[in-house]
């Protein structure tokens, strides 16, 4: 699987939108990108994922750009309980059998 | 339910001692996991079963043993451990061992060994 750079730490204010950036510059054309955050005290969560199209649902949205070497998950309207290790993670489903490999992640801190 | 229930929270263990993590899910779920994550790290796999039989077992050492009883339960089974593995030991657990299914994890038992 492709290895993932991701920003060490990043402060996002309450309400405002939070855009977390993954670089992949080695990624593959079979490769997914994967986000997972991590609540303190918590288990990783899943959030979403995607191949080369940008993909949202009721938690975010993944923009992945054209060339697939970088992408960014955005909470639109962070809240508090956003505050969390968010891991991008690139992954071959063909072959990951079920293999999740976390990378260093980016700490979220959202402040009132 | 998309629960995954893990037991105890909390385990203070010593060195000669024996005990047993417990992991449960009612999902319906035929892959499950174990993952150990070190203080300020990411987690890390350690096992992955898949319909009841060891799948992947990413060179952990033998003082840790993993068991399937039944699809809903996972067990980690500990003796003689040593101070270094204290750690949060995270189940999981997802539809199936394809990449597309997503992991579905537990709160994590806080492991201490003195």
């Amino acid at each position: 699987d492709a290895k993932t750079t991701q920003p060490p730490s990043m402060d996002c204010a309450e309400g405002r939108a939070a855009n977390l950036p993954c670089n992949h510059s080695t990624i593959s054309g079979n490769e997914y990108v994967y986000w997972y955050r991590q609540i303190h005290s918590q288990g990783p969560q899943y959030i979403i994922h995607g191949l080369k199209n940008n993909e949202t649902n009721e938690m975010a949205s993944l923009i992945i750009t054209e060339d697939r070497k970088s992408s960014t998950l955005i909470l639109p309207h962070a809240t508090l309980r956003d505050t969390a290790v968010y891991y991008c993670i690139v992954r071959y489903l063909a072959t990951s059998y079920g293999k999740l490999t976390f990378g260093q992640g980016t700490i979220l801190t959202v402040h009132p | 339910d998309t629960e995954v229930t893990q037991t105890p929270k909390h385990l203070v263990m010593g060195m000669t001692n024996k005990k047993s993590l417990k992991c449960e899910q009612h999902m319906g779920h035929r892959a499950m996991y174990w993952y150990k994550q070190k203080a300020k790290k990411p987690p890390e796999l350690m096992f992955v079963y898949s319909y009841e039989k060891l799948s992947i077992n990413e060179s952990v050492p033998s003082r840790f043993s993993p068991e399937c009883p039944n699809s809903s339960l996972l067990n980690l089974h500990l003796h003689a451990l040593q101070p270094e593995d204290s750690a949060l030991y995270l189940c999981a657990s997802s539809f199936g061992l394809a990449g597309r299914y997503e992991q579905y994890f537990g709160p994590g038992t806080r492991l201490t060994v003195t």
